[in-house]
């Protein structure tokens, strides 16, 4: 089956910075997404990306099929932010390994 | 997007027990349901995935007699965990894919998740 790894595993950042994501799959992906995990299990959905970019306020996300692989883009990050964030694909939808974000005031 | 709600949030039951937990599409057809189950601090593992009308196929390793699924409707999928143990004690939750307004969409909505302790 399809393997995705994210990195990097634990990320620590203060308010207000910036940081990127990125998501690398084993095989060609048609129905990429990008998810937010809240503390309490919760998955929001950020993206569906399959190609090309997006824009969601401070968050974008790229996607270069060609390449297998997907880049998430935070920018001005808030407390709020904090949380594991995962992309999925593939017909089985196979998660990632995550990326724990943790924002500092 | 797309509304996904499952039931219960939480639940705690005793050994030998079963447990039901429900996946419900709220504004859309759900062609397709799959069930994770999620170990603190891991990534989410699939356990089967289900299609309406016919039978979920099961994941490498998981017993299919255990973790009992149906996708009955279009709208409906479910989850029993027969004769639970402490072992089964686990964050299980649901996603759907379909038929949204506008057309045939692929993208997964998840529902709240079920935490289950097993005493």
């Amino acid at each position: 089956g399809i393997q995705v790894e994210q990195s990097p595993p634990d990320l620590i950042l203060q308010e207000g910075a910036n940081s990127t994501l990125r998501c690398n799959f084993s095989d060609s992906v048609n129905n990429l997404q990008w998810f937010h995990q809240n503390p309490w299990g919760q998955l929001i959905n950020l993206f569906y990306i399959p190609s090309g970019t997006k824009q969601n306020g401070r968050l974008s996300a790229t996607t270069v099929a060609t390449e297998r692989y997907s880049l998430l883009y935070i920018s001005s990050s808030q407390t709020t932010d904090s949380g594991v964030y995962f992309c999925a694909g593939g017909e089985k939808l196979t998660f990632g390994t995550g990326t724990r974000l943790t924002i500092i005031p | 997007g797309a509304v996904v709600s499952q039931h219960p949030s939480r639940v705690i039951c005793k050994s030998g027990t079963s447990v039901k937990i429900e996946c419900r599409s709220l504004d859309f057809q759900a062609t397709t349901m799959f069930w994770y189950r999620q170990f603190p601090k891991q990534s989410l593992m699939l356990m089967a995935t289900s299609n309406e009308g016919s039978k979920a196929t099961y994941e490498q390793g998981v017993e299919k007699d255990k973790f009992l699924i149906n996708h009955a409707s279009l709208t409906l999928s479910t989850l029993t965990v027969t004769s639970a143990h402490p072992e089964d004690s686990s964050f299980y939750i649901c996603s759907a894919t379909g038929a949204l307004t506008g057309g045939w969409n692929t993208e997964a909505f998840f529902g709240q998740g079920t935490r289950l302790t097993v005493v």
